[in-house]
C-alpha cells in the first residue's frame, strides 16, 4: 500500500510557464489537502479537496493557482504564468473521511522558477 | 502575535539527551498534530492528539488542552533525530485546515 504519492519530485519553469503537480492518495483517502513551504518560511495551508469538490480554498492565491481533484485520476494542483515567487516546496496530504482521522504527508514537489 | 508559538527554534543535543519542545496556541482546537521533517524531505506525521499523552517508541507527546500546551519529548536522543519538528494545531472551526508552528530545528551530535 503506497503512501500519498506527488509526482515530480523536482520541477524546474521558467518565468511564464505553466507548472502542473500532482498527487495520488493513499488508497482509500478521498481527502487531499495542499500545502506550500516556502524558503525560509513554515508550512502554509492551500485547499482542501474530496473527490469532484473543493471544500475550502481559503489559502489559495486569487490568481493563477487553481486545484482539482476527479472522479479518476490524481489531484492536480496547477499554477499558470509561474513567477519566481511561487518557487517552494509544495506537498500533498491525504486522509480517509476527512481531517479528524489524521493525515498522511506525501515527499513534497520542489518547484524552481527561474 | 502568532496563532502559534513553539520553542526552542533551535536546539543542539548531544547524543542521549531527554529532549524537550513545547508549543502554545491560541485559538480553540479539535485536535494536535506532531510533524517531522528531514532537510530536503518530506513531511512525516508523527502524533495526532485531541487529549492527554500519546508515545510511540522514543516519542512522547502531551496536550493540555486547558492550557492550550502541547509538548513533545524524545527520550535518549539520537543523531537520526535530528529533523525539524512542527507543531500543528487543527481548529474547532476551520474543519480542515491546520496552523503551523515555525518548527524547531534539532540537532543531535553523537
Amino acid at each position: 500500500n503506497a503512501g500519498v504519492m506527488q509526482n515530480p519530485r523536482h520541477l524546474v519553469r521558467r518565468r511564464g510557464q505553466e507548472a502542473r503537480l500532482r498527487c495520488s492518495p493513499m488508497k482509500g483517502h478521498s481527502h487531499v489537502y495542499w500545502y506550500r513551504q516556502l524558503p525560509e518560511e513554515g508550512l502554509k495551508f492551500m485547499v482542501y479537496l474530496q473527490k469532484e469538490n473543493i471544500i475550502d480554498e481559503s489559502g489559495m492565491p486569487k490568481e493563477r493557482f487553481s486545484a482539482e481533484f476527479p472522479k479518476e485520476g490524481p489531484s492536480i494542483l496547477r499554477i499558470q504564468q509561474v513567477v519566481r515567487g511561487d518557487s517552494a516546496a509544495y506537498f500533498c496530504a491525504s486522509s480517509q473521511s476527512g481531517p479528524r482521522y489524521g493525515y498522511t504527508f506525501g515527499s513534497g514537489t520542489r518547484l524552481t522558477v527561474v | 502575535k502568532n496563532e502559534v508559538e513553539q520553542s526552542p527554534q533551535n536546539l543542539t543535543a548531544q547524543e542521549g539527551e531527554f529532549i524537550t519542545i513545547n508549543c502554545s496556541y491560541s485559538v480553540g482546537i479539535s485536535a494536535l498534530h506532531w510533524l517531522q521533517q528531514h532537510p530536503g524531505g518530506g513531511i512525516v506525521s508523527l502524533f495526532m492528539l485531541s487529549s492527554g499523552k500519546k508515545k510511540h517508541g522514543r516519542l512522547i507527546a502531551t496536550i493540555n488542552i486547558q492550557e492550550k500546551h502541547s509538548s513533545l519529548h524524545i527520550t535518549a536522543s539520537h543523531p537520526r533525530d535530528s529533523a525539524v519538528y512542527i507543531c500543528a494545531p487543527q481548529g474547532e472551526t476551520s474543519g480542515s485546515r491546520l496552523t503551523f508552528g515555525e518548527g524547531t530545528q534539532l540537532t543531535v551530535n553523537p
